[in-house]
């Protein structure tokens, strides 16, 4: 039972576009900024989004996230093979003084 | 290069103690959190503790309180995640995860893992 709520799965075809929901509350979205991380298929997970909508270097604008009160949300736009993946959002929770995660969504480009 | 480099794989027997580590370059190693973060075979990412190796605060995680130690050497720029007596439940792979100055920012770069399998 993960702190932040996430679809299992999703899936989409190549050039589509898809969106992954993060659900939260009042003492961690609600307050605070919203990170997404993806996950390769048997590597660490790699910082995809922070700061609810900023890309770092390196990261392909088809990326892109959302924040509303306590929801935030990935968009992926011209989907590709290669972005198959495990998706994971997160954010600093102010009752547990640390980050917390969201339970993971499987994303299956099909 | 930021880059954070981790021990390598370990197999333990349950009751063992185990130190695994997070060596830490291209940064200055004092003014950035540190993360631990446990991944369960299958599952998904779950908070361990956080450390500031400039002055060693630490804040762990109530699923982790009292189960393991983080600490961090900032001579040699690495910190550490211990047990004392693992347990069979402990199999996992563990990551390290550099923060921002301030512990409530985002986590990276990521270490590449150390896998810990706890078997009799």
């Amino acid at each position: 039972q993960s702190v932040l709520t996430q679809p299992p799965s999703a899936s989409g075809t190549p050039g589509q576009r898809v969106t992954i929901s993060c659900s939260g509350s009042s003492s961690n979205i609600g307050p605070n900024t919203v990170n997404w991380y993806q996950q390769l298929p048997g590597t660490a997970p790699k910082l995809l989004i922070y700061n609810n909508n900023q890309r770092p270097s390196g990261v392909p604008d088809r990326f892109s996230g959302s924040k509303s009160g306590t929801s935030a949300s990935l968009a992926i736009s011209g989907l590709q093979s290669e972005d198959e993946a495990d998706y994971y959002c997160a954010a600093w929770d102010d009752s547990l003084n640390g980050p917390v995660f969201g339970g993971g969504t499987k994303l299956t480009v099909l | 290069e930021v880059q954070l480099v981790q021990s390598r794989a370990e197999v333990k027997k349950p009751g063992e103690s185990l130190k695994i580590s997070c060596k830490a370059s291209g940064y200055s190693f004092i003014s950035y959190w540190i993360g631990w973060v446990r991944q369960m075979p299958g599952k998904g990412l779950e908070w361990m503790g956080i450390i500031h190796p400039g002055d060693s605060d630490t804040t762990y995680s109530p699923s982790f309180q009292g189960q393991v130690i983080i600490s961090a050497d900032k001579s040699i720029t690495t910190a550490y995640l211990q047990w004392s007596s693992l347990k069979a439940s402990d199999t996992a792979m563990y990551y390290c995860a550099r923060l921002g100055s301030t512990p409530n920012g985002w986590f990276d770069p990521w270490g590449q893992g150390t896998l810990v399998t706890v078997s009799s």
